[in-house]
């Protein structure tokens, strides 16, 4: 089946702590998408990238790092910087000028 | 002024009514324009793309874009209770150089379908 899977659907991270968030695609879709959500707030863009290799901050990077090693790939860290992470993490993918589609979310809290 | 807006809600239809969603954008030069529905605790699903005027109709669901007033609705007919969700409008604000596009989402409208 093709699709976006995300790991793990829930982790706690500890004051001080680096979390690394995995998202995999089996789509071959060229970009992938990060986004936050809070409750009652729409999503905000966190990182995106178009092409392996290469990536772009969004609206709220600061805290944030990722990676595109692999086209099936875009693991997202949350450092230590983040002063609050607590969140629904979402990772999207898509083809060139085509819709976005969500992997399940990964549910961060901070403990 | 957001730069997407959508009313929170909630907003309650009976079951077999039309449910009407609204959503307006600050962009004129806005391209593309998304629906997603999400479930509560889940990820947002995709229901609809939307590029120019006019109507366009999948199904129990027809999304309406207007440009010149920069506002595109979604209209849900024959509603029930399993299309209770929060709604997401999304528009493309920016086009990169690669031609994907980044999506400016609103807060969502809360959807209740009345049994």
């Amino acid at each position: 089946d093709g699709g976006i899977t995300q790991s793990p659907k829930y982790l706690f991270r500890k004051e001080g702590q680096n979390v690394t968030l995995s998202c995999e695609q089996n789509l071959n879709h060229d970009a992938m998408y990060w986004y936050r959500q809070d409750p009652g707030q729409g999503l905000r863009l966190i990182y995106y990238s178009q092409i392996v290799n290469d990536f772009q901050k969004g609206d709220i990077a600061e805290g944030y790092s990722v990676s595109r090693e692999k086209k099936e790939s875009f693991p997202l860290t949350v450092t230590s910087a983040q002063k609050n992470p607590t969140a629904f993490y979402l990772c999207a993918s898509s083809i060139r000028r085509g819709s976005q589609y969500f992997g399940p979310g990964t549910r961060l809290t901070v403990l | 002024q957001k730069e997407v807006e959508q009313n929170s809600g909630p907003l309650s239809v009976p079951e077999g009514a039309i449910a009407s969603l609204n959503c307006t954008y600050s962009d004129r030069g806005s391209q593309s324009f998304f629906w997603y529905r999400q479930y509560s605790g889940k990820s947002p699903e995709l229901i609809m793309s939307i590029y120019s005027n006019g109507d366009k109709e999948d199904g129990r669901f027809t999304a309406q874009l207007n440009k010149a007033s920069q506002y595109v609705s979604l209209l849900i007919r024959d509603s029930q209770p399993s299309d209770s969700a929060t709604y997401l409008c999304a528009v493309n604000m920016l086009k990169s150089n690669f031609g994907n596009e980044k999506l400016t989402f609103g807060t969502g409208t809360r959807l209740t379908i009345i049994p």
